[in-house]
């Protein structure tokens, strides 16, 4: 059972505007969400993250949303650009058990920003 | 460059062989994550140390999977008796805290 899912494998859009990336979670003892980008031959690379006791985080261009009654987060990127083309991927962390220093991912999102 | 190493970059071993990765962290980091990603999916939990201590392995770790953390510095994952199954990008990542990590390049694994 997949407890962090990405629905959509793909996003295009065009540069400058508004780029809106999905993820739901299914298990109630995630209390902190991350996202993470990834260029080819490169490992995951932090850009944002939200904990349970906020809506909304946000960093520049980047705004992370939570939902936490739909079990729901996404992220904004406003402007888009094309450098922001990447594989994004959501994670989600039970802090509350200090040993379990994990995090479950989901399967990511390629985003394209087209010139 | 202080960030997360990892070597080798690329692997390539006969079913059979066994083989050794090295991970090591950024220095300050106590928290060591060993993560396994196939094409078209994200990372999956493998194991987890803080300092030297092995804290916590996911079930997909079979027991031809042998990771260490020796002085809590760099780790090493080893993988005995390789199956085709087993080819993947092994991804390491290390953190202070139990929040954001910092993931290494990875070593990619082909098993031929």
């Amino acid at each position: 059972d997949q407890q962090v899912k990405q629905n959509s494998p793909s996003l295009s859009v065009q540069e400058g505007r508004i780029s809106i990336l999905n993820c739901d979670y299914t298990n109630s003892m995630f209390d902190y969400f991350l996202w993470y980008k990834k260029y080819p031959a490169e490992g995951p690379t932090f850009l944002i993250s939200i904990s349970s006791i906020k809506d909304k985080n946000e960093d520049g261009r980047f705004t992370v949303f939570l939902n936490k009654s739909a079990k729901h987060l996404s992220l904004h990127i406003v402007p888009s650009q094309p450098g922001d083309s990447a594989v994004y991927f959501c994670a989600a962390s039970d802090t509350y058990n200090t040993n379990a220093g994990k995090s479950t991912f989901g399967d990511g999102t390629t985003l394209t920003v087209k010139p | 460059d202080t960030g997360v190493s990892q070597d080798p970059r690329h692997k390539i071993t006969k079913r059979g062989q066994n083989v050794t990765f090295r991970c090591d962290p950024i220095s300050e980091h106590n928290r060591l994550y060993w993560y396994r990603q196939t094409l078209g999916q994200g990372p999956e939990f493998l194991t987890y140390f803080q300092n030297e201590a092995q804290l916590e392995k996911s079930r997909l770790l079979s027991d031809r999977f042998s990771a260490e953390r020796p002085k809590g510095s760099f780790s090493t994952l080893e993988i005995q008796r390789t199956e085709q199954g087993d080819s993947a990008m092994y991804l390491c990542a290390s953190s202070f805290t139990a929040y954001e990590q910092y993931f290494g390049p990875g070593t990619r694994l082909t098993v031929t």
